[in-house]
C-alpha cells in the first residue's frame, strides 16, 4: 500500500543529544514537510521541501534540521538547541501545485518525542 | 497572522445521528479547505476537501460546506457511528497570499467529536 512512514513511533532524548526522525514515502510526491503537534494547538510547520535537495523553513525551524536527498526521504534532526523539544512530530506530503493544482497533505502516524 | 478557529472544543453526538463540526477562518482570501480526522496516537487523516468556487462538496456520509460571507466551514457526517470518535479540525490555503501551493496550510485546533451508545 502507498503510504508515509514515519518512525520510530517513540524516541526518547537526553541532554544535549541531537536525534534524528525518519519519514519515507512511497506516493511519489514532490513536496514533504514536517509539522510539531502540541496539546490544544493547531499544527505548526517546520520544515518543507518541495523538491530534492531543496528545502524551506516553516514558522518554527529554528532548533531543527532536516535534509532531501531522496524523493521519498525527509528526514528531520532535533538538535540540542530545540530547548522545548517534546511533542508529536508529524510528517506529510503531497503533489507539487504547479503540476496537480490544490492537493491535500497526507501524513504518517507520527513519532512522539520526550525528553529523558 | 491569520487563523482558524473552531466554535466548540468538544462535541457529543448520539450514535446514528448526524454531526455538524464547524468552522471559522479569517483570511478572506482563503481558496482551499481541507478537513482531517485524528484519531488517538495517529496522524491526521484526510477526509474531504474543498474549493472556493464550491459552496458543497459530498463524499462518502460526509459533506462539507462553505459559506464565504461569514467565513464559515462546516462538516457534516451522517449517521455517526462509533469508528467516527476522533479529533476533526480544518485546514486552509490561501495561495493568493502566500504565493506557495500545497505547502502553507493554516490548521485549525480540533473538535473533539464523542459518539454515545
Amino acid at each position: 500500500d502507498g503510504g508515509i512512514t514515519q518512525s520510530p513511533k517513540y524516541l526518547f532524548r537526553k541532554e544535549g543529544q541531537n536525534v534524528t526522525l525518519s519519514c519515507e514515502q512511497n506516493l511519489n510526491h514532490d513536496a514533504m514537510y514536517w509539522y510539531r503537534q502540541d496539546p490544544g494547538q493547531g499544527l505548526r510547520l517546520i520544515y518543507y521541501s518541495q523538491i530534492v535537495n531543496d528545502f524551506q523553513k516553516g514558522d518554527i525551524a529554528e532548533g531543527y534540521s532536516v535534509s532531501r536527498e531522496k524523493k521519498e526521504s525527509f528526514p528531520l534532526t532535533v538538535t540540542s538547541a530545540q530547548k522545548n523539544p517534546t511533542a508529536f512530530y508529524l510528517c506529510a506530503s503531497s503533489n507539487d501545485y504547479d503540476r496537480a493544482g490544490y492537493q491535500p497533505q497526507h501524513f504518517g502516524d507520527g513519532t512522539r518525542l520526550s525528553i529523558l | 497572522g491569520e487563523s482558524v478557529g473552531l466554535h466548540l472544543p468538544t462535541l457529543s453526538v448520539q450514535e446514528g445521528d448526524n454531526s455538524i463540526i464547524n468552522c471559522a477562518y479569517s483570511n478572506s482570501a482563503s481558496d482551499y479547505f481541507i478537513w482531517y480526522k485524528q484519531e488517538s496516537g495517529k496522524g491526521p487523516q484526510f477526509i474531504i476537501d474543498i474549493r472556493s468556487n464550491m459552496d458543497k462538496r459530498q463524499g462518502q456520509r460526509v459533506t462539507v460546506l462553505l459559506n464565504k460571507t461569514v467565513k464559515h466551514l462546516s462538516l457534516q457526517i451522517a449517521a455517526t457511528q462509533p469508528g467516527d470518535s476522533a479529533v476533526y479540525f480544518c485546514a486552509e490555503n490561501s495561495r493568493t497570499i502566500s504565493n506557495f501551493g500545497n505547502e502553507k496550510l493554516t490548521f485549525g485546533t480540533g473538535t473533539r467529536l464523542t459518539i454515545i451508545p
